[in-house]
């Protein structure tokens, strides 16, 4: 199996502009979940989808951001009207879920890099 | 409210020496799950070990070895005869049971682990 694919590894944008990243799970995992890591601070959880449906967002997902996974495969995650507070590591995590098993262990990505100037 | 910490910062060891990376969670759940992570400068969140709340056996994994101890909210981590290669920062994180399903991973600020030669 390849891991999680994320892209770009790095982004640096200017104030004000959208961003979209892109994530590729591991074949066949059912649940795909987004977090972000802002520097010295652990992983925060954003939002995750099971197939195409989007189960549970964070507080943290405010109504800049949108996050799509349109055919149960890869996601996307845009950030529109970027701000300085956005920049921060986006990790993309990956897992298979079985109903009535809970070893759903997720899988990370590198992560992409943003930077808001 | 569920949280983990992770009091120790940052650590420093001398190659070959032993090392423990502390944690404590917070949850008035009875059914929970519990993690640690690497995450080497290369920024990949690397899965080390998943517990569940109804096993309090400690497990060793070759050099690697946890105590969880429900009694004092712990869960820790050591490693033994540490290499350089072990140098990353640690985290410890959280998941709670909805309905037979692991949810969204709660982390620590993790530990940021320095080994020398």
């Amino acid at each position: 199996d390849t891991g999680v694919s994320q892209d770009p590894r790095h982004k640096i944008t200017k104030r004000g502009q959208n961003v979209t990243f892109r994530c590729d799970p591991i074949s066949e995992h059912n649940r795909l979940y987004w977090y972000r890591q802002t520097l010295g601070q652990g992983p925060e959880f954003l939002t995750y989808f099971q197939n195409e449906a989007q189960l549970e967002k964070s507080r943290l997902l405010s109504d800049r951001f949108s996050a799509e996974r349109p055919k149960g495969s890869f996601s996307t995650l845009e950030i529109q009207r970027t701000e300085q507070g956005d920049s921060a590591m986006y990790l993309c995590a990956s897992s298979a879920f079985r109903t009535g098993e809970v070893k759903n262990i997720q899988y990370f990505g590198a992560g992409t890099r943003l930077s808001v100037l | 409210a569920q949280k983990v910490t992770q009091a120790q910062t940052e650590t420093s060891v001398v190659e070959k020496e032993d090392v423990t990376l502390d944690c404590v969670y917070e949850t008035r759940d009875t059914t929970y799950y519990l993690f640690w992570y690497k995450q080497p400068p290369s920024g990949e969140l690397v899965f080390l070990i998943r517990r569940n709340s109804f096993d309090e056996q400690n497990e060793i994994s070759g050099r690697y070895s946890w105590n969880f101890q429900k009694s004092t909210s712990s869960f820790n981590f050591t490693i033994t005869a540490s290499q350089v290669v072990d140098s990353a920062v640690y985290f410890c994180a959280l998941s709670l049971n909805y309905g037979g399903s692991q949810g969204n991973l709660i982390f620590g600020k993790g530990t940021k682990l320095s080994v020398k030669p």
